[in-house]
């Protein structure tokens, strides 16, 4: 089936660096979207992506839409404790609800 | 604000029972859906449905089976179940009139998971 591949799996960083994630594919998607997973609990939209190119922030959050749709990328400057979690990208193809996700980058953050 | 409700949140099986996983909103959402995540993996579609009485096969539909009598409800049924079903499974509703996802107000909504263990 269709994979999105996402890396690191997985990160160990102190409080207050950067963080940078991404998300390639072998297909085109024509919308990235960027989820966070809060143990026991169900993914939390972080970042919608419309377009090719398209820059997008939401505070300490920045993603970008790769130019030939088959990446996407996550960056989070200064991280917080509460930056904890796993991060997801999730592709969606033109006039399609469905959603496919990434394998998810867990972040740990050392205080 | 109950959102999506999904029950139960934990369940032990042994191989060979059944069992439905309940799942509910509250958002008059058409679009419907039933995904799975493996430790370490993201989430991989089962079943979705786009409006009372229409359902559709995800990626990986074999083992469940799913109905959509209401616009609310949508419940996914394990008829044998098997130790590769060991997974949490999470609902999820949205609204769909052929547009985007937003990002104000979340609107692709989870629920808070079941984990389901096959022994």
């Amino acid at each position: 089936g269709q994979q999105l591949n996402q890396s690191p799996q997985s990160m160990f960083i102190q409080e207050g660096e950067d963080v940078s994630m991404n998300c390639t594919s072998s297909s085109i998607f024509n919308t990235w979207l960027w989820y966070k997973q809060d143990p026991g609990e169900g993914p939390v939209l972080l970042i919608a992506l419309y377009k090719a190119g398209e820059l997008t922030s939401n505070g300490r959050l920045t993603a970008q839409f790769g130019i030939t749709r088959k990446d996407s990328f996550l960056n989070i400057s200064a991280s917080i404790p509460s930056d904890v979690g796993i991060y997801f990208c999730a592709g969606q193809k033109q006039g399609a609800q469905k959603l496919v996700f990434g394998q998810g980058t867990r972040l740990t953050i050392n205080p | 604000n109950a959102g999506v409700t999904q029950t139960p949140k934990f369940r032990i099986l042994k191989i060979g029972q059944s069992m439905t996983l309940q799942c509910t909103q509250d958002m008059n959402h058409n679009y419907m859906y039933w995904y799975r995540q493996d430790p370490g993996m993201g989430l991989k579609l089962i079943y979705y449905s786009v409006g009372a009485g229409i359902t559709d096969k995800g990626e990986v539909p074999n083992g469940y089976n799913v109905s959509r009598s209401t616009t609310e409800d949508f419940p996914l049924r394990l008829e044998l179940a098997a130790p590769s079903q060991t997974s949490v499974y999470f609902c999820a509703s949205s609204y769909s009139s052929g547009g985007r996802p937003q990002i104000s107000g979340n609107t692709i909504y989870f629920g808070e998971g079941s984990w389901l263990t096959v022994v």
